[in-house]
C-alpha cells in the first residue's frame, strides 16, 4: 500500500473551513484515497474516498492533485463536533484492511 | 445503514479471566471482517482478519490461541481474549465490508480493562 503523509495536529475556528492536507506520493493508479476520522473513545468513521475525481458528500468534499500524489479533505463548516483524529488511507479497495497511520489531530475551537 | 454495534462497549475483568467482543452488522451481510485494537494515543493496530464459515487470518505477533475469532454467521463475529492479563487492556475495534464489496464500516469499540 502506498504510504501517506499527514500534518500531525491542525487548528480551526468554528464555522471557517477546515482543510486537511495528506501527501501519497507513491500511489498506484489504482488505488483510491479513503477517509476516515475517529472522535475521542469511538470506532473510525468513513467521510468520503475517490479516485482522481474531486469528490462531494453531506460531510466533505475530496480534492485530489492532477498527478494524484495529494489530496486535500475540506470540512466547508467546521463545528466543534468536528474535533477528532482524521486518517488519509490510500488503498485499492477499502474492503480490503486498513493500515491507519497516525493521522491528522484537528481541534475546531470557538 | 451501514452500522455495525459492538457488545459489550466497556469490560472490566480479573486478570486469568477469558472476555468475549461481539461485532455485529446489523443492517448488512458482511463476508468479511476485521479486528483492530488500539492502545492510548496510538493508532489503530491490525489484528486480524476474520471471514465467514473460514479460519480467521492473524497479523504478525498477534497470538491466535489467545485471541480467538469466530465468524459463524454473516453478521456476527466474535473475539474471545483468553487469559487475560492487564497488558491485553484495551480499545478493542471491529470492521465490517458489505458482501457485495465496498467501504469497510467500523463499530463503536470495546474497552477491556483487565486487573
Amino acid at each position: 500500500d502506498a504510504k501517506t503523509t499527514q500534518p500531525t495536529s491542525m487548528d480551526c475556528a468554528e464555522g471557517r473551513a477546515a482543510n486537511l492536507p495528506c501527501n501519497h506520493s507513491t500511489i498506484s493508479g489504482n488505488e483510491y484515497v479513503y477517509w476516515y476520522r475517529q472522535i475521542h473513545s469511538q470506532g473510525p468513521q468513513y467521510i468520503i474516498h475517490g479516485l482522481k475525481n474531486n469528490e462531494t458528500n453531506e460531510m466533505a468534499s475530496l480534492i485530489i492533485t492532477e498527478d494524484r500524489k495529494s489530496s486535500t479533505l475540506i470540512l466547508p463548516h467546521a463545528t466543534l463536533r468536528d474535533t477528532a483524529v482524521y486518517y488519509c488511507i490510500v488503498r485499492v479497495g477499502a474492503g480490503n484492511m486498513l493500515t491507519f497511520g497516525g493521522g491528522t489531530r484537528l481541534m475546531v475551537k470557538p | 445503514g451501514a452500522v455495525v454495534s459492538q457488545h459489550p462497549s466497556w469490560v472490566i475483568c480479573k486478570s486469568g479471566t477469558s472476555v468475549k467482543i461481539e461485532c455485529r452488522s446489523l443492517d448488512f451481510q458482511a463476508t468479511t471482517m476485521f479486528w483492530y485494537r488500539q492502545f492510548p494515543k496510538q493508532s489503530l493496530m491490525l489484528m486480524a482478519t476474520s471471514n465467514e464459515g473460514s479460519k480467521a487470518t492473524y497479523e504478525q505477533g498477534v497470538e491466535k490461541d489467545k485471541f480467538l475469532i469466530n465468524h459463524a454467521s454473516l453478521t456476527l463475529s466474535t473475539l474471545t481474549v483468553t487469559s487475560a492479563h492487564p497488558e491485553d487492556s484495551s480499545f478493542y475495534i471491529c470492521s465490517a465490508v458489505p458482501a457485495g464489496g465496498g467501504t469497510q464500516y467500523f463499530g463503536p469499540g470495546t474497552r477491556l480493562l483487565v486487573l
